[in-house]
């Protein structure tokens, strides 16, 4: 079956200090990935999106970038945080293709704040 | 536009049942979506429609889809407290991400708070 796995699990960062955070998926190839941020309550705000190795697509312009160097890992990042940054980041993989139920799967999150 | 939308809050008794509404906008929409959040946790699949469905049951939870006035519901029969947490509607859009897969359209999520 196939799992999902984000980490950390939270993270306290200064302002100006660089981020990364790792999502990585077992048991399926060649997966959609996503990464999105969660506001105070509730809103899901997607981020970026993968549908491949060296495949990204930006959603929103900001102060995150992201990556995919290997199949089942999709990595978030930031060179300098800013206080903004703060919220909750859930990673999520769905099955390619557009002809099938495509339902997207999620990890834990990562609850970030920024001091 | 873009909207998903739903109630924000929603307080049922334990033993009763509870319907949490959603609307959405695109009649194209090929799947529609239930996710459960549970305090500081991702988002869980509870379960999906397909859209030339009419009502899906799956254990406690029915799902009623009403095509004409673009309207989803998700029944919980017999809540229990272990049910609070924020249900999120979301409808699949096909083509999305550039045509390479479908896109998720989220709503802004219900607060289910069952009391004892």
């Amino acid at each position: 079956s196939q799992t999902i796995h984000q980490w950390p699990a939270t993270l306290v960062q200064p302002v100006g200090s660089p981020l990364s955070l790792e999502c990585t998926v077992e048991g399926t190839s060649n997966p959609n990935l996503y990464w999105y941020r969660q506001a105070a309550g509730r809103g899901l705000q997607l981020l970026f999106y993968s549908v491949g190795i060296g495949q990204i697509s930006s959603e929103v312009p900001q102060n995150l970038s992201a990556s995919r160097p290997q199949d089942r890992q999709f990595i978030l990042s930031s060179k300098k945080l800013l206080l903004s940054d703060s919220g909750f980041y859930l990673c999520a993989w769905s099955a390619a293709g557009t002809g099938i139920n495509q339902p997207q799967h999620f990890g834990d999150g990562t609850r970030l704040s920024i001091l | 536009g873009e909207d998903v939308e739903q109630s924000l809050f929603l307080s049922v008794r334990e033993g009763d049942s509870s319907v949490i509404n959603c609307t959405y906008t695109d009649s194209s929409s090929t799947y529609l979506y239930w996710y459960k959040q549970e305090p500081g946790a991702g988002l869980q699949l509870l379960t999906y429609i397909f859209s030339n469905m009419d009502m899906k049951q799956d254990q406690r939870l029915t799902v009623l889809l009403n095509k004409k006035d673009k309207h989803l519901s998700l029944r919980i029969a017999d809540t229990q407290t272990g049910d609070s947490a924020i249900y999120f509607c979301a409808e699949g859009r096909k083509g999305g991400y550039g045509g390479a897969t479908n896109k998720l359209i989220f709503g802004t999520g219900t607060l289910l708070a069952v009391q004892p």
